[in-house]
């Protein structure tokens, strides 16, 4: 059983067009993110949901919009996709404070063309 | 804003040899992490160091946290092919990990 699982694993769209990743963990963990990991392979938070709850929302643009339906699903939809969107994202989750480690997605390749 | 800077960036050495990957930060983490990453897969934890001084061993791979608990090692014994991969460091605080640039390490065999 795959600890956190993330869909698609790859993702090739078109500028302008809206597309959404979907995570789901069966950890139990109370805490999920999604990260970007750019061409240089450095990660980067882009927001983080404890229990349903926004926590954390890092300085990214709002055509990104998170939802959590509940703490064991936290979805990620992009709106007008642009050409400097394309990255890898993954999907997250640990215990509250994440001080014990976090366990990742797999990722999703998004190429925006 | 914390920054991790971590060191080498990339490291190209022959199986059998040793090897230091460094994590050094001007701010205080509640924790260290470590993951490993490999091509087309997420970051896998390898280990967390939450007390200054602590050191921790995962057979030939030894983590050190600094006392001040804002810098860290990663040392690696008679390094094998199968080490190869990217290297991450990241410090938890403000509920979030904040990652280093990442160490790319290659063994040749």
């Amino acid at each position: 059983d795959t600890a956190v699982s993330q869909t698609p694993k790859y993702l090739v769209t078109q500028m302008g067009n809206d597309k959404s990743i979907k995570c789901e963990q069966n950890l139990g963990h109370d805490t999920m993110y999604w990260y970007k990991q750019d061409s240089k392979k450095f990660l980067k938070i882009m927001f983080s949901y404890n229990n349903k709850e926004l926590i954390i929302n890092e300085t990214v643009p709002n055509r990104f919009s998170p939802k959590s339906p509940d703490k064991a699903h936290l979805n990620l939809h992009i709106n007008s996709l642009e050409l400097g969107d394309s990255a890898v994202y993954f999907c997250a989750s640990s215990t509250t404070g994440g001080n014990y480690g976090y366990t990742f997605g797999s990722g999703t390749r998004l190429t925006v063309v | 804003t914390q920054l991790l800077e971590q060191s080498p960036q990339f490291l190209s050495i022959q199986e059998g040899e040793n090897l230091t990957v460094y994590c050094n930060s001007s701010s205080v983490f509640s924790s260290l992490q470590w993951y490993r990453q490999e091509p087309g897969e997420g970051p896998v934890l390898l280990v967390t160091v939450v007390t200054g001084g602590e050191v921790k061993k995962l057979k030939r791979l030894t983590f050190q946290f600094g006392d001040a608990r804002k810098d860290s090692s990663l040392h690696i014994t008679a390094a094998q092919p199968g080490d190869t991969g990217l290297y991450l460091c990241a410090g938890a605080e403000g509920g979030k990990l904040i990652f280093g640039q990442g160490t790319e390490l290659s063994v040749k065999p």
